[in-house]
């Protein structure tokens, strides 16, 4: 496609439960990255990848979070015992060229999780 | 730790005059500093951005300034229009990860 792409674009889980939201960067991005977006807040850092390569986790709240992008494309976000803290919109970004670099990151819709 | 500072959080302007928004970074090693407009229920959308060997950009109504000495960069909208109405986040990057401003709601008044 011609842009990021995130699924679900909204997702209900009973506190407790696992969840796993997926990203589609742009073709051919190297680059992948990550964000919570609390409400009224600006994204936060999560985690970013070079291919298949996670070189930076340090943004995960906890070791609930987990992250992965096994083919260097497709990225799966996974939250294990799901809490209440946990609700927000979770932000896939991907830039083409390996950083650092100038290319920018261009962002999906996100993901907005609601725990219960 | 490293810290993006965004004034005004809320700005509401006439139809035709100009908005500024104001941010302030903390790292000094920043080099890069895109403007992104989120619309509701949307992804950020980047507007312009600028290089720390650049003093000014500008992209018809839309301008972004940086002082390095200062650490300050702005964000210039003139001419403003009702579909400018968003929420705008400035934002500084190191190596690769953006550091966000808390972000500004923009209310353009027709």
């Amino acid at each position: 496609g011609a842009g990021v792409s995130q699924s679900p674009r909204y997702k209900v889980a009973k506190r407790g439960q696992d969840v796993a939201l997926r990203c589609d960067p742009i073709s051919g991005h190297v680059s992948l990255f990550w964000y919570q977006q609390a409400l009224g807040q600006g994204p936060e850092f999560l985690t970013y990848f070079q291919n298949e390569a996670q070189l930076d986790k340090s943004g995960l709240p906890s070791d609930r979070f987990f992250a992965e992008r096994p083919e260097g494309s497709v990225s799966t976000l996974k939250i294990q015992r799901t809490q209440q803290e946990d609700s927000a919109v979770y932000l896939c970004a991907s830039s083409a060229f390996r950083a650092p670099g100038g290319q920018p990151q261009h962002f999906g819709d996100g993901t907005r999780l609601s725990i219960l | 730790g490293e810290n993006v500072e965004q004034h005004p959080s809320t700005l509401s302007v006439q139809e035709g005059d100009s908005a500024v928004i104001k941010c302030t970074y903390s790292d000094s090693a920043s080099n890069y500093f895109p403007w992104y407009k989120q619309e509701l229920g949307k992804g950020p959308q980047l507007i312009i951005d600028i290089r720390s060997n650049v003093g000014e950009k500008k992209d018809q109504r839309i301008a972004v300034t940086l002082n390095k000495t200062a650490k300050h960069f702005s964000l210039h909208i003139t001419e403003t229009q009702p579909e400018d109405s968003a929420v705008y986040f400035c934002a500084a990057r190191g190596t690769y990860k953006y550091i966000f401003g808390t972000g500004t709601r923009l209310k353009v008044l027709a």
